[in-house]
């Protein structure tokens, strides 16, 4: 199975910092990276999908990058809003793997 | 508006069987592949299994090969979940997911099964 090693695993930042969140994978998946976003209580949100296509309905500072092993979730600026949960998906492969989540708080 | 609701879970002692349903609505539920995720307390989100969008093709996790069964029946647009010989570590909130040209973009909000005696 891929591995996915997501980081940090907790994050906190002021409103309007650039964030940052990183997953990396134990072997090439090529584009096949979902973000997602997740509030306390609620259903799981697609962000981004194959590493930097921006999901229809997000506010255009989330933004993705990366191919191969290595992507990068980036919020330029940060709202209060955006505290949640956020993990990253391989589906290159099966079985599909999760990264293991960054808790994103406000400081 | 794409919606999917989970439903049946619950509290089941070891070795007992529990079915999960989803509702699904807001799109045309046999177009689509869907699947179940789970997330145990304090862990990471593993996948469970996959259906075919007529559901004639599985797939299940190492995890809960031979003890869960993915189905669907597509006239009532409800992907089902069933799990029998129910251990400790199935302990976790149970999403349905769709799964597209994007896999799983869109998720329910997830129902809590726990398993203890």
């Amino acid at each position: 199975d891929i591995q996915m090693t997501q980081s940090p695993s907790f994050l906190s930042a002021s409103v309007g910092d650039r964030v940052t969140i990183n997953c990396k994978a134990s072997q090439n998946i090529n584009r096949y990276l979902n973000w997602y976003q997740q509030k306390l209580g609620e259903a799981p949100k697609l962000l981004i999908y194959n590493a930097n296509s921006l999901q229809t309905g997000i506010p255009s500072r989330f933004s993705g990058s990366g191919s191969g092993t290595d992507f990068t979730l980036t919020i330029s600026s940060l709202q209060p809003e955006d505290v949640a949960t956020y993990f990253c998906l391989q589906h290159n492969s099966w079985p599909w793997t999760f990264g293991g989540g960054t808790k994103l708080e406000l400081k | 508006e794409v919606q999917l609701v989970e439903s049946g879970g619950g509290l089941v002692q070891p070795g007992r069987s529990l079915k999960l349903s989803c509702a699904a609505s807001g799109f045309t539920f046999s177009d689509y592949n869907m699947a179940w995720v789970r997330q145990a307390p304090t862990k990471g989100l593993e996948w469970v299994a996959s259906i075919s969008y007529g559901g004639s093709n599985t797939h299940y996790g190492d995890s809960v090969k031979g003890r869960f069964t993915i189905s669907r029946d597509n006239a009532k647009s409800t992907l089902y979940l069933q799990m029998d010989s129910l251990r400790s570590e199935d302990t976790a909130t149970y999403y349905c997911a769709r799964v597209g040209g994007i896999p799983f973009d869109y998720w329910g909000q997830g129902v809590m099964v726990t398993v203890s005696s």
